[in-house]
């Protein structure tokens, strides 16, 4: 049971345009919502998160958007440079429950492919 | 200062050979997470250390699978009698536990599991 959907495993856009990354869940219990971006032999790295108060939050070319009610979020990415090439997960957790354990669900990722 | 690290980064073994991975996490961080991501797969969380409580064993596929925590630093995760489902790279995750907050997870580079 996939709680955590990426239902584009790859997406190419031209350097300088937006990439738009999407993500859905199923829990309604996630209440904390993250994007990793993973590097071929490298370990997933922190990108952006979003808390499920916000429907948006912004860090520099990366925005992430939240809609509650469809049970979606999306990652902006403007304007797409040659060095976003790599695979970006998404990634919920539940923080007001198990006892702190904060463990991630993740979707099945998305390779981002960006031409220059 | 030093990232989480793995090792070893890459393991073949036999089926039904017994295997330990070894992560070492960032210092001073006292929750510590096992995942692994089999092929095409997102990542799945296997097991949660904080501090010196009890681990959260709740993702662990099988009672092959065991990890344990020394001195509240260093993790070893063992399979015994591998499988070839458990070809896999096995992450390891450290963060912060400042309670009331979701604590950004820091990744290791993983250990590449093949079992033939």
């Amino acid at each position: 049971d996939q709680q955590v959907k990426q239902n584009s495993p790859s997406l190419s856009v031209q350097e300088g345009r937006i990439s738009i990354l999407n993500c859905d869940y199923t829990n309604s219990m996630f209440d904390y919502f993250l994007w990793y971006k993973k590097y071929p032999a490298e370990g997933p790295t922190f990108l952006i998160s979003i808390s499920s108060i916000k429907d948006k939050n912004e860090d520099g070319r990366f925005t992430v958007f939240l809609n509650k009610s469809a049970k979606h979020l999306s990652l902006h990415i403007v304007p797409s440079q040659p060095g976003d090439s790599a695979v970006y997960f998404c990634a919920a957790s539940e923080t007001r429950s198990n006892f702190g354990n904060e463990k991630l669900t993740f979707g099945t990722g998305t390779r981002l492919t960006i031409i220059p | 200062g030093a990232g989480v690290s793995q090792s070893p980064s890459n393991k073949v073994t036999e089926k039904g050979k017994d295997v330990e991975l070894r992560c070492d996490p960032i210092s001073g961080h006292t929750a510590l997470y096992w995942y692994r991501q089999s092929l095409g797969q997102g990542l799945e969380f296997l097991i949660y250390f904080q501090g010196n409580s009890a681990p959260d064993k709740s993702g662990l596929p099988s009672d092959r699978f065991s990890a344990e925590r020394t001195g509240g630093s260093v993790s070893t995760l063992t399979i015994q009698r591998t499988q070839q489902e458990d070809s896999a790279v096995y992450l390891c995750a450290s963060s912060l536990s400042r309670g009331g907050y979701l604590n950004t997870q820091y990744f290791g580079p993983g250990t590449r599991l093949t079992v033939l």
